[in-house]
């Protein structure tokens, strides 16, 4: 099956840019999300790609998909306090795959 | 809508008692996925349901976990005979599968914590 991995912890000043890399196993993975927690909280939708997408782009955030080395990053620009959280990434594999995450990468940023 | 909605956000339960959650999704999406989030981990898939027929279930989800759907609208899980290691914040997410694209939208989960 599908195995997700991410750096556990970022630290990044405010203003910096953030990024946040994931690697995956699953070569059929169609759809690649990237949720936001907050602590206590449920995950939020950020953004995702289309695995025929090498970018995407939306507003602060960038995301770039390496699909030969089966690589995901997220940039966030302007690094804010209000983004600091967890942030997951899911890959979802072709057919009615449930969505697979790794443990997260825990945000800090530092004002 | 006000997006997917989960009660109870917090449960204290001792061992051996039976819970209940419930899930009700954004309107008029057909699919409905329960995932377990333990501490330090992302969440684990349970069991999905498109409209009210369960498809899929997890090999987490033992005998003493059961789903319904029962109108393909909200959704329960109840967890029968609890153990410590059930607690667990427990994650309904809703989706409205078109073809390929399908979009998870999460509820704020269910915190529980057994004695």
């Amino acid at each position: 099956g599908e195995d997700v991995e991410q750096s556990l912890f970022l630290s990044v000043r405010e203003g910096d840019s953030s990024v946040i890399n994931c690697t995956y196993t699953d070569s059929s993975s169609t759809y690649l999300y990237w949720y936001k927690q907050e602590p206590g909280a449920g995950l939020q939708l950020l953004t995702y790609i289309f695995s025929n997408m090498d970018m995407k782009q939306d507003q602060r955030l960038t995301v770039l998909l390496n699909k030969k080395d089966k690589h995901l990053s997220l940039r966030i620009a302007d690094t804010q306090t209000g983004d600091s959280a967890i942030y997951f990434c899911a890959p979802r594999g072709s057919g009615n795959t449930p969505l697979v995450f790794g443990k997260g990468t825990r945000l800090s940023v530092i004002a | 809508d006000t997006g997917v909605s989960q009660n109870p956000r917090h449960k204290i339960t001792k061992r051996g008692q039976n819970v209940t959650f419930r899930c009700d999704p954004i309107s008029e999406h057909n699919r409905l996925y329960w995932y377990r989030q333990t501490l330090g981990q992302g969440p684990e898939f349970l069991t999905y349901f498109q409209n009210e027929a369960q498809l899929e279930k997890s090999r987490l989800l033992s005998d003493r976990f059961s789903a319904e759907r029962p109108k393909g609208s909200f959704s329960t899980l109840e967890i029968q005979r609890t153990e410590q290691g059930d607690s667990a914040m427990y994650l309904c997410a809703s989706s409205l599968a078109a073809g390929a694209q399908e979009t998870q939208y999460f509820g704020p989960g269910t915190r529980l914590l057994v004695l």
